[in-house]
């Protein structure tokens, strides 16, 4: 398995409390991204990392943001959590070579209440 | 706007019965199409990658093919632990980013 871990792996939380997802990475890979999953959505991108300090916004990124201050480590913070918000959170890494496919956590299923 | 529309969305299948699962897409610039597995409270898991039409791939009792319009996979004689959701996903020309069909959950039953 690639070596990506989720934390936490489950939690609860109150509508308007922000929240942080943790993903930490031991593969030095470059590329990191963050997707949401939910049903009749399918996966989804709210953000990517391209590097230390460089990130992007993805398809769903209202309401989120991300922080990468070392190549291990890419956090998502839910700013102010609501309930459409409630959703398993999959982060994903990416080698840096053409056409390498993505591996994933195993996720974070975060509920809103 | 790069689309995936894989089908059907969910498919029951005998153990040793063959069948496939379809992938459509529109896509600007393919950089390659990728096909993932995954099982109940874990995240997908790469299978293939396909770059061109004609192109085929196998592992196991599945194969891949791609066209310029679509991609099937075909799982040959299932057994039950080939029950799991299979993704398909554009990998598109912008930093890398995939786009994801909404999945087929395959069942085999013994």
């Amino acid at each position: 398995d690639a070596g990506i871990t989720q934390s936490p792996r489950h939690k609860v939380t109150e509508t308007g409390t922000p929240v942080t997802l943790r993903c930490h990475q031991t593969e030095n890979h470059r590329y990191m991204y963050w997707y949401r999953q939910d049903p009749g959505h399918g996966l989804r991108l709210i953000h990517y990392s391209y590097g230390v300090k460089d990130t992007d916004k993805g398809e769903v990124s209202d309401g989120y943001s991300v922080s990468r201050s070392k190549t291990e480590d890419f956090l998502l913070t839910l700013e102010s959590a609501t309930s459409s918000q409630t959703s398993v959170y999959f982060c994903a890494i990416r080698e840096d070579r053409d056409n390498s496919p993505l591996h994933f956590g195993n996720g974070t299923r975060l509920t809103v209440t | 706007e790069d689309q995936v529309t894989q089908s059907p969305e969910a498919l029951r299948l005998q153990e040793g019965e063959s069948s496939s699962l379809n992938c459509s897409y529109t896509v600007s610039g393919l950089r390659g199409l990728f096909w993932y597995r995954q099982d109940p409270g874990k995240g997908p898991e790469f299978l293939f990658t396909l770059y061109s039409a004609g192109e085929e791939k196998e592992k196991e009792r599945l194969k891949a093919t791609l066209t310029k319009k679509e991609s099937f996979l075909h799982i040959t004689a299932p057994k039950p632990e080939d029950s799991a959701t299979y993704l398909c996903a554009l990998h598109n020309t912008n930093a890398g980013k995939s786009t994801f069909g909404d999945g087929t959950t395959l069942t085999v039953k013994p």
